[in-house]
């Protein structure tokens, strides 16, 4: 089973500002199967960002995916209110799939 | 535009079978080239995934549930189910049904809005 492991675990941050976070990988993944999500208080998770860098539709495009092997990113260039939220990095390379345990990104 | 809806009971008791059904609107299960997923997520923590299937009924569940798990798939209703035996408190989650995408550039592009589960006498 492929461990993803994210990091920071919390993240606060002011409107405007950059946020950078980190997903780790046990072993080399596939970019392609490489997927981000967002998830907000009694939502279901959002499609972000798969094919480690490919924007879901209707993505906008302050958020970038990048990264290979074992070590992939995301990006948010300036935070909007709406982008307050719990990030995940999830994994379609073996089953089982995995995901990371989670980026909160709260306000500052 | 697809849409995946979660139904069966709230409530399970303790050592019971938790059954949830997924319906599928706006697209075919039958029509290829999606495995049709379960993923739950505990209350206050992380994403677990539980299996999927395709519409063959070929299936992958995760090791970690012990063979508890059993998911299925009714192509005539266009719904896809999931069966876990000998429930405990600890199996107490939001249960999400999704869809995803197999081929080159694999991913869930659809989630269902997700059905508490609580198991408890």
């Amino acid at each position: 089973e492929i461990v993803l492991t994210q990091s920071p675990g919390t993240l606060s941050l002011s409107p405007g500002e950059r946020a950078t976070l980190s997903c780790r990988a046990s072993q080399i993944i596939n970019s392609n199967y490489l997927a981000w999500f967002q998830q907000k208080p009694g939502q279901a998770p959002r499609l972000l960002i798969y094919g480690a860098s490919s924007r879901a539709t209707g993505i906008p495009d302050r958020f970038n995916g990048s990264g290979s092997g074992t070590d992939f990113t995301l990006t948010i260039s300036r935070l909007e209110p709406e982008d307050f939220a719990v990030y995940y990095c999830q994994q379609c390379d073996t089953s089982p799939r995995t995901f990371g345990p989670g980026t909160k990104v709260d306000l500052k | 535009q697809v849409q995946l809806q979660e139904s069966g009971p709230g409530l399970v008791k303790p050592s019971q079978t938790l059954s949830l059904t997924c319906t599928v609107s706006g697209g075919s299960i039958s029509s290829g080239g999606y495995y049709w997923s379960w993923i739950r997520q505990h209350p206050g923590k992380g994403l677990e995934w539980i299996g999927f299937i395709y519409y063959t009924g070929s299936t992958y569940h995760n090791p970690s549930l012990k063979s508890r798990a059993t998911i299925s798939v009714d192509t005539s209703k266009n719904q896809f189910s999931l069966r876990l035996n000998s429930v405990t408190a600890a199996d107490t989650a939001v249960y999400y049904c999704a869809r995803e995408i197999f081929g080159s550039l694999p991913r869930i592009d659809y989630w269902g809005q997700g059905t508490l589960v609580t198991v408890s006498s």
